[in-house]
């Protein structure tokens, strides 16, 4: 595709479900980033990856959070036993220069 | 005190306005600055996006920055109702030691509405 795209668009579960989201990058895009957009926030830097390892993870907010990328393509990030402070946006951007980075358009997890 | 901070609106301004949208920030680091629009429901697009600091002009969009104050600013000028939107700031660094990924640090957004 031409984009960064996201699946699934909404995602609702209950509080301690574990929930998969997945990013699928432009092709030849190396980096990737998630971010996580609370209501009326700004975006909060969760994890990024180079080609399919992580050098930051620094952002992940819990150990209940992991990502992983696979063929320098697709990446899923994973919360395990789901809070409702989990409950936001799920942003994946991808970028060839590190400089530009497209969006995907987001993973809306609600928590109930 | 936060990195970034944007002045947090919301903002509503009749068509045909002037916008100025603001943004400052305390890390020195940083070395390039964006401006990213987003629209309800959908991921950010980049807008504008410069290293230095000045004035850098796109059609009715000028991005200005002012790295001495530590300020940036965006500017909208013949406000359309298709520019309303969330406008964030963000800013970024390279990093040192070839650790160049070009993390970006985001403000919290400003919710811009332009009406008939």
């Amino acid at each position: 595709g031409a984009g960064v795209s996201q699946s699934p668009s909404n995602k609702v579960t209950e509080k301690g479900k574990d929930v998969e989201l997945r990013c699928d990058p432009i092709s030849g895009h190396t980096a990737l980033y998630w971010y996580r957009q609370r209501l009326g926030q700004g975006l909060e830097f969760l994890i990024y990856f180079q080609g399919n390892s992580a050098p930051d993870k620094s952002g992940l907010p819990s150990d209940r959070f992991s990502a992983e990328r696979t063929g320098e393509s697709v990446s899923t990030l994973t919360i395990q036993r789901t809070q409702q402070e989990d409950s936001a946006v799920y942003l994946c951007a991808s970028s060839a220069r590190f400089t530009v980075w497209f969006f995907g358009p987001g993973t809306r997890l609600t928590v109930l | 005190q936060k990195e970034v901070e944007q002045d947090p609106g919301p903002l509503s301004v009749p068509e045909g306005a002037i916008v100025s949208l603001n943004c400052t920030y305390s890390n020195s680091a940083f070395q390039y600055f964006m401006w990213y629009r987003q629209y309800s429901r959908k991921g950010p697009e980049l807008l504008m996006y410069t290293y230095s600091s000045g004035n850098k002009e796109d059609g009715r969009f000028t991005a200005q920055v002012d790295k001495s104050s530590k300020y940036i600013s965006l500017f909208i000028r013949d406000s359309q109702p298709s520019d309303s939107a969330t406008y964030l700031c963000a800013w970024g660094w390279s990093g040192a030691g070839g650790t160049s990924y070009g993390k970006l640090t985001f403000g919290q957004g400003t919710i811009l509405t332009v009406h008939p």
